[in-house]
């Protein structure tokens, strides 16, 4: 099984500042004939079930704010928060689905300093 | 609109059976793949498998086959995950959620369910 291992656990950031998100996988989630990384980054507030942010690594799902970027290749990957809003507190997740089973990283919780 | 929607809460006893479902709307339902997401409480998410209402091509993480059976009706749009034996341990928020593209197995999940509350206790 793919082990998916995101820093850190817990993250406070000030309004309108940066936060970064990491995450390291056991293997290479990607394809070297196509060049894309089986990746993606989820979103999820409390009561509330996941949002897809960004998957192949860096391509933003549609409707999610700019702020939100993904990056990364291989096995290590970030999703950035460029400017972090409120709304924006929630626990988020990577996943790959590279292969079976399909993991997902242990989540990271954003708050806000 | 894309829509899953899935049964309500459950609360059952050790050694129960129980089937719960995840209807979608909104779209072409059979062209798609239709994952199972664990949610243990306070925890986080964990694929239990996927199902493809076209033609019921399963795939189970291997820490779930044999524990659970996801089936689907293709003809209402709707994929259901059940259990022959309950135990405490399978106490969890139960999510449904869509595979993106449509016919392929990439497990990238654009649209979820509201999530199921399974409770089982003496």
């Amino acid at each position: 099984d793919i082990v998916m291992t995101q820093s850190p656990d817990s993250l406070a950031v000030s309004l309108g500042e940066r936060a970064t998100i990491n995450c390291k996988s056991s293997q290479s989630l990607s394809y070297s004939s196509n060049n894309k990384n089986d990746l993606a980054w989820y979103q999820q507030k409390p009561g509330q079930p996941p949002k897809l942010l960004i998957y192949w690594a860096s391509t933003r799902e549609s409707g999610v704010p700019d702020r939100f970027g993904g990056g990364g290749s291989g096995t290590d990957f970030t999703l950035t928060i460029s400017s972090l809003q409120a709304e924006d507190v929630a626990v988020y997740y990577c996943q790959q689905y590279h292969s079976t089973p399909i993991t997902f990283g242990q989540g990271t919780r954003l708050e806000i300093k | 609109e894309v829509q899953l929607v899935q049964s309500g809460a459950v609360v059952t006893k050790p050694g129960e059976s129980l089937r719960i479902s995840c209807k979608g709307s909104g779209y072409t339902s059979t062209g798609h793949w239709i994952a199972w997401v664990r949610q243990m409480p306070g925890k986080g998410l964990e694929w239990m498998g996927s199902i493809y209402l076209g033609d019921s091509d399963t795939r189970y993480s291997q820490s779930f086959q044999g524990q659970v059976i996801i089936s689907a009706d293709k003809y209402i749009s709707t994929a259901y995950l059940q259990w022959s034996s309950l135990m405490a341990s399978d106490t969890a928020l139960y999510y449904c959620a869509r595979h993106l593209r449509p016919g392929r197995p990439e497990a990238i999940f654009d649209y979820w369910g509201q999530g199921t509350q399974v409770t089982v206790s003496s």
